[in-house]
């Protein structure tokens, strides 16, 4: 397995415009996480999936934020008409649903994929 | 609601000297606490966990921590820094009710002095 892997890496656009990101888990997990990180700070989280079900979203994913995982193994997060507020590490993450064996849910993260909206 | 609060943005140390890192949380039931390491353009990795079994937690590269429950700490130590040391560091917490949500703290960068 190579870890999670997050495409794009990097993503330049305009204001307005629409982007979307795609994550791939590790293929034994069932959970798959959101988090965004901007300059200094840690990552902040947006939601989460387990399997195909989102079952918690932030109060900082706003309507123009949407995120699925439709069969419960790859998941896109996609924003619509970005501000430049929105510039920033998209992180994904996973952890299996045997966590329990290992004492705690160890996230697992990708690379990221990071924002520019200019 | 669990949060964590890490001490300090930047720490620097010199080559050899000890590394502290603290961390405060606060958690309304018993934590599993974390630390995680991101080097520059890669994602974050475990360092260590605890999970209510020993209070003294070791991890990869030397490192460990210590949970106080008195004191709400969660300090991260390594006896000895090494330049490839240099890194942001995150302290995390997490409960496992519900949401298994993992809430991580604003980060403290480490710089390694030669």
């Amino acid at each position: 397995d190579t870890g999670v892997s997050q495409d794009p890496r990097h993503k330049i656009t305009k204001r307005g415009q629409n982007v979307t990101f795609r994550c791939d888990p590790i293929s034994e997990h069932n959970r798959l996480y959101w988090y965004r990180q901007t300059l200094g700070q840690g990552p902040e989280f947006l939601t989460y999936f387990q399997n195909e079900a989102q079952l918690e979203k932030s109060r900082l994913l706003s309507d123009r934020f949407s995120a699925e995982r439709p069969k419960g193994s790859f998941s896109t997060l996609e924003i619509q008409r970005t501000e430049q507020g929105d510039s920033a590490m998209y992180l994904c993450a996973s952890s299996p649903e045997s966590w329990f064996r290992s004492g705690a849910n160890v996230l697992t993260f990708g690379a990221g994929s990071r924002l520019t909206v200019l | 609601a669990q949060s964590v609060t890490q001490l300090g943005s930047h720490v620097s140390v010199s080559e050899g000297a000890l590394v502290l890192l603290r961390c405060n949380y606060s958690s309304s039931v018993p934590p599993y606490l974390f630390w995680y390491v991101q080097y520059p353009n890669q994602g974050l990795q475990l360092l260590l966990k605890y999970t209510s079994a020993a209070t003294l937690v070791k991890g990869i590269n030397g490192f460990e921590a210590e949970f106080k429950k008195s004191e709400t700490s969660f300090h991260l130590t390594k006896p000895s820094a090494h330049m490839s040391d240099a890194a942001e560091y995150f302290c995390a917490v997490s409960l496992h009710t519900g949401g298994f949500k993992t809430i991580f703290g604003a980060g403290t960068r480490l710089f390694v002095k030669a």
